[in-house]
């Protein structure tokens, strides 16, 4: 099974909202990434955590605040969002971070508007 | 910085036709390489990888890609295609430390939309 799951799949939000977007993985992995993809543009890299533990941050402005509660579960806390943050936000995870040969299985996204 | 160019933007091709999408990188040294499919509304998906032994290796929906080193090249295929095909292909690459180990972030192409006419 190589499924990453992620909610919600849409969302819809106010710059003053606050709101979360929740991935999920039981494969075992211990490393999770966030990627943020916006429309006719490749994914680009957020965050990494490695064994529950932020291991990177690509200069994300701190209205994200990533969140890894356990190895099975990354959160991403949004608030005071801009519209421009609107985009595909996509999860991913693999075995481990800097583990030989590693290979990362991404969800389906949820999908952000900012209004 | 490491990059990852996908020279076409837009293919458009019939079906049956053969299909080969260029992907370079620009790095030196050792990496593992990727091409990824999204298939319009769905999520990405693994079509094959690369990282190490045979340069030419076989994915899912019977793609296949060769690495040459020498190129920096890692070029998608595939002999004939069909309308399900339709969808954006990402090339990506992930370095490969000193020690062995990848780095975390995979460096995505900008993608190369195919549409196939059926």
């Amino acid at each position: 099974d190589t499924e990453v799951t992620q909610t919600p799949k849409h969302l819809v939000m106010g710059m003053t909202n606050k709101k979360s977007l929740k991935c999920e993985q039981h494969m075992g992995h211990r490393a999770m990434y966030w990627y943020k993809q916006k429309a006719k543009k490749p994914p680009e890299l957020m965050f990494v955590y490695s064994y529950e533990k932020l291991s990177i941050n690509e200069s994300v402005p701190s209205r994200f605040s990533p969140e890894c509660p356990n190895s099975s579960l990354l959160n991403l806390h949004l608030h005071a969002l801009q519209p421009e943050d609107s985009a595909l936000y996509l999860c991913a995870s693999s075995p481990r971070l800097a583990g030989y040969q590693e290979t990362q299985y991404f969800g389906p996204g949820t999908r952000l508007l900012v209004l | 910085a490491q990059s990852v160019s996908q020279h076409n933007h837009h293919v458009i091709l019939s079906e049956a036709a053969s299909l080969e999408l260029g992907c370079n990188y620009s790095y030196g040294g050792t990496v593992n390489l990727f091409w990824y499919v999204q298939y319009p509304g769905q999520h990405l998906q693994l079509l094959l990888k690369y990282f190490s032994g045979d340069p030419l290796v076989k994915g899912i929906k019977g793609f296949e890609a060769e690495f040459i080193k020498s190129k920096f090249s890692f070029n998608l295929r595939k002999p004939s295609v069909q309308w399900s095909d339709t969808a954006e292909y990402f090339c990506a690459v992930n370095v490969v430390d000193g020690y062995g180990g990848s780095q975390g972030n995979l460096i995505f192409g900008k993608g190369t939309k195919l549409s196939v006419k059926p």
